[in-house]
This record gives C-alpha cells, sequence and structure tokens, in this order.
C-alpha cells in the first residue's frame, strides 16, 4: 500500500528554524512535493524534488533521500504568516499523487 | 501563469438536491484534472481523475454515479454532487497538471460544500 508519515502538529518560534520531516513508502515514486496550505484554502506549491539532495529557495529548503523513503522541508526566519498546514505528497505513476496527512505549524512571537 | 480557478466559492444546498462545481484553467489548456475532497482537519483525498474527451477514472470507493464528472474541453472540468446529503459536505479541490511540468499540479481555490 501506500503511506506517508509527517507529524501532525509543531510549535516554533517567529525567527527561528523548523524543519518538518515526512517519510514515504509507495508504489512508485515521480518525486515528492511539498505544499502549504492555510486553513479554508486550497494548496499552494513550495517545492519539487525528484533527485537525491537538498533544494533551497529563499527562506524554504526542501531535502530528499530516495533510499531511505525521506524527505524534510526546512523553514528559515520564520514569520507568522508561516502558520499554515504543510503537506507531503509523493507523486506516483500516471501523475497522481499520494498525500501525507499534513503538518500544521504554529508560529508563536 | 498556470492559474486555476473555481466556482462556486461557497454553496449551501438543501438534501437531495444536486450541485455543480466547475473547474477552469484560466491561461493554459489541462489535458488532465483532479478532484479532491478535504475533511476538516485531513489530507486531501483524491476522488477522480479527470481527462479531456474521456471518461473520468474514479479512485476506489467513490460512487461515480452521485459524483459525475465531466472534462468537455481542454479548459473546463465539471464535478456534480448529484442527491447530496449532509455526509458530503467538505471542502472540494481541483487541480491541472501544468502546461509545462509534467508532474507538477496547479490548485484551484477550493469550493466548500454545506448540505443542510
Amino acid at each position: 500500500g501506500q503511506n506517508i508519515d509527517q507529524p501532525t502538529e509543531m510549535t516554533a518560534t517567529e525567527g527561528a528554524i523548523v524543519q518538518i520531516n515526512c517519510t514515504y513508502q509507495t508504489s512508485g515514486f515521480n518525486g515528492l512535493f511539498w505544499y502549504q496550505q492555510h486553513a479554508g484554502e486550497a494548496p499552494t506549491f513550495l517545492s519539487y524534488n525528484v533527485l537525491d539532495g537538498l533544494e533551497e529557495k529563499g527562506r524554504f529548503s526542501s531535502f530528499l533521500s530516495r533510499s531511505k523513503g525521506y524527505s524534510y522541508l526546512l523553514l528559515k526566519e520564520l514569520q507568522m504568516k508561516d502558520s499554515a498546514s504543510y503537506l507531503c505528497a509523493v507523486c506516483i505513476g500516471n501523475y497522481q499523487l499520494i498525500w501525507g496527512a499534513g503538518t500544521k505549524l504554529i508560529i508563536k512571537p | 501563469g498556470a492559474v486555476v480557478s473555481q466556482h462556486p466559492s461557497r454553496v449551501i444546498c438543501k438534501s437531495g438536491t444536486s450541485v455543480k462545481i466547475e473547474c477552469r484553467s484560466l491561461d493554459f489548456q489541462a489535458t488532465t484534472m483532479f478532484w479532491y475532497r478535504q475533511f476538516p482537519k485531513q489530507s486531501l483525498m483524491l476522488m477522480a481523475t479527470s481527462n479531456e474527451g474521456s471518461k473520468a477514472t474514479y479512485e476506489q470507493g467513490v460512487e461515480k454515479d452521485k459524483f459525475l464528472i465531466n472534462h468537455a474541453s481542454l479548459t473546463l472540468s465539471t464535478l456534480t454532487v448529484t442527491s447530496a446529503h449532509p455526509e458530503d459536505s467538505s471542502f472540494y479541490i481541483c487541480s491541472a497538471r501544468g502546461p509545462t511540468s509534467d508532474y507538477e499540479q496547479y490548485f484551484g481555490p477550493g469550493t466548500r460544500l454545506t448540505v443542510t
């Protein structure tokens, strides 16, 4: 079967750094996505990793290890607006995305 | 670029009625669109994959006669919830494969359906 695990909730302080982990076991792999979703809104794209290593994009970075079935999203210089759910999703065959349950990130001043 | 719209954003309907939700790709052609449902504090659940000009592919457990999908053009897919019940109340989100990336999906803003 398909399984994606990520923590349910995390809390961090404004200005700090937080790492959100995602582990996966899927029947196929065509890349891993991270999306941000604010309450009541649709997800917005953050990153896509298909090769091992770190992809940096501004305050956000995403890492992938295919051999370990592991990814993380790193958020630096946290801002209050970063309070949201962060969804890990793996693309398997036929462009289908398998979604994790999401990690709710709470930023405190 | 790669903007996806949904209409309506919110809808309240009575039990037993039908509701149609539209998903449009505004500045690109989308041969494939996806329909998701999301219950509160839960992840997105793929309901069906909609391909232009052909029948939709439904995920296991999703009733195709209840959730009618029509992808009649390269920019429009519709989801009709027939004979809606309160348990169909949910956040429905569509997405489309982007014009340049095979795997990235662009999401519409979602439709909040409440069935009373």
